[in-house]
């Protein structure tokens, strides 16, 4: 069964620090590969995704993650981090296995301090 | 931009009632989902439907049931609420083709059962 886990649980940042969640998954397969963030009070949207080809990905707000086979990883970066990235962040993975829905990982809680 | 609607923000439930969640996506997906999602835990998969009338057990759906009448319609039904079934509840759906995997989210209910 496929299965992703989220190592930061709860990070706190200055402003214009850099930021990097972990996350890995456990299918040795093709995989297809989410960050999702759900922002205090709002609804989960998609922060980036990725298919295939190019392993480093561009999403939304100046957010990246690296698909690194290998390490059976998918890490988010953000090069200098706002207030208004206070967030919670899933990562979620989809392996071709038949299953039709996603997994997500426990979630990390970023709290960004101005 | 597809719309994911939920049909309470905030639910108060008594132990033993039965409970209704309802969703509705305007997209014309051919998927939905019903997650639970608890701090520390992530979003885990209740049910998920297919097609009309069609559905699968997820990974926790002991003490719910769901049911699709109409395709846009989606309903997960707790049959004799209980105190641990106090959590956000997210409805999701998703279409098929490139989007295959991505999946739209609803605002969340949040069910407390006294």
């Amino acid at each position: 069964a496929q299965s992703v886990s989220q190592h930061n649980h709860h990070v706190i940042l200055s402003e214009a620090a850099s930021l990097e969640l972990g996350c890995n998954y456990s299918y040795g397969g093709t995989v297809n590969l989410f960050w999702y963030v759900q922002y205090p009070g709002q609804h989960l949207q998609l922060l980036l995704k990725y298919f295939s080809g190019d392993p480093l990905v561009k999403g939304i707000k100046g957010f990246e993650a690296e698909f690194i086979k290998s390490k059976f990883s998918f890490n988010l970066r953000k090069p200098s981090v706002q207030w208004s990235d206070t967030a919670e962040y899933f990562c979620a993975v989809n392996a071709n296995t038949g299953r039709r829905a996603l997994t997500f990982g426990s979630g990390t809680r970023l709290q960004v301090q101005p | 931009d597809v719309k994911v609607t939920q049909s309470s923000r905030y639910l108060v439930k008594r132990t033993g009632e039965k409970v209704f969640l309802e969703c509705v996506q305007d997209m014309d997906h051919e998927n939905m989902f019903w997650y639970r999602q608890d701090p520390g835990l992530g979003l885990r998969l209740i049910y998920f439907s297919y097609d009309v009338k069609m559905k699968e057990k997820g990974d926790i759906p002991e003490g719910y049931s769901v049911s699709r009448e109409k395709k846009e319609r989606f309903s997960l039904i707790l049959e004799s609420a209980s105190t641990n079934q106090t959590s956000m509840y997210l409805c999701a759906s998703r279409g098929g083709g490139r989007d295959f995997y991505e999946q739209y989210f609803g605002p969340g209910t949040r069910l407390t059962v006294t």
